[in-house]
């Protein structure tokens, strides 16, 4: 089985903080994705990378940044963490036609800025 | 604009009895569909997809959708309710344009009472 490894199930961080969620795929997939999740408004895509060294924004990119410096590693940054990026955010990872066959995700890891 | 559209926000049902969840989307394109199922504390999983083969799809655990393109709409249904059936279920729609772009529904909780 495929697996999405997201390196933290609960994380509290300060206002301010430059915060890292990491996540790791092995199954070789080139497509990775970053969400953030929040009641009512179902998934919302924040980054997303087809390739090392790509990335490309999604629809919720303002106060977030990502780095894809090795395959299966895919971060996303926080620059300076605010409370209103308390959520919850779901790493993804796809073959090239992950359109046709959907996508595999990690647990989630649910941050709190405080 | 392409979007989804989650008729219920919550569905409660007993044990036993039918489930259904609604989804509607509204797409220029011609979509996959997908619904996928999230557990507490549990990353999302696949339970079906429609990719523009046969009409009425079959997924895991019982579930089927059935995708009606004149009524732009992928419903998910289920004869008999388990307990271990409540979760929250996403609809989501890939677009193929200039790249695997992915709509999620805002989701709908479901209950199941014993």
């Amino acid at each position: 089985d495929v697996k999405v490894t997201q390196s933290s199930r609960y994380l509290v961080k300060r206002t301010g903080e430059k915060v890292f969620l990491e996540c790791v795929q092995d199954m070789d997939h080139e497509n990775m994705f970053w969400y953030r999740q929040d009641p009512g408004l179902g998934l919302r895509l924040i980054y997303f990378s087809y390739d090392v060294k790509m990335k490309e924004k999604g629809d919720i990119p303002e106060g977030y940044s990502v780095s894809r410096e090795k395959k299966e590693r895919f971060s996303l940054i926080l620059e300076s963490a605010s409370t209103n990026q308390t959520s919850m955010y779901l790493c993804a990872s796809s073959s090239p036609t992950g359109a046709i066959y959907g996508y595999t995700f990690g647990s989630g890891t649910r941050l709190t800025v405080v | 604009a392409q979007s989804v559209t989650q008729l219920d926000s919550h569905v409660s049902v007993s044990e036993g009895t039918p489930v259904l969840l609604r989804c509607n989307y509204s797409s220029s394109y011609s979509p996959s569909l997908f619904w996928y199922v999230q557990h507490p504390n549990k990353g999302l999983q696949l339970l079906l997809k429609y990719t523009s083969a046969a009409t009425l799809v079959k997924g895991i655990n019982g579930f089927e959708a059935e995708f009606k393109k004149s009524e732009t709409s992928f419903h998910l249904t289920k004869p008999s309710a388990h307990m271990s059936d409540a979760a929250e279920y996403f609809c989501v729609v890939s677009l193929k344009t200039s790249y695997d772009k992915v709509i999620f529904g805002p989701g709908t909780s479901l209950s199941v009472i014993p």
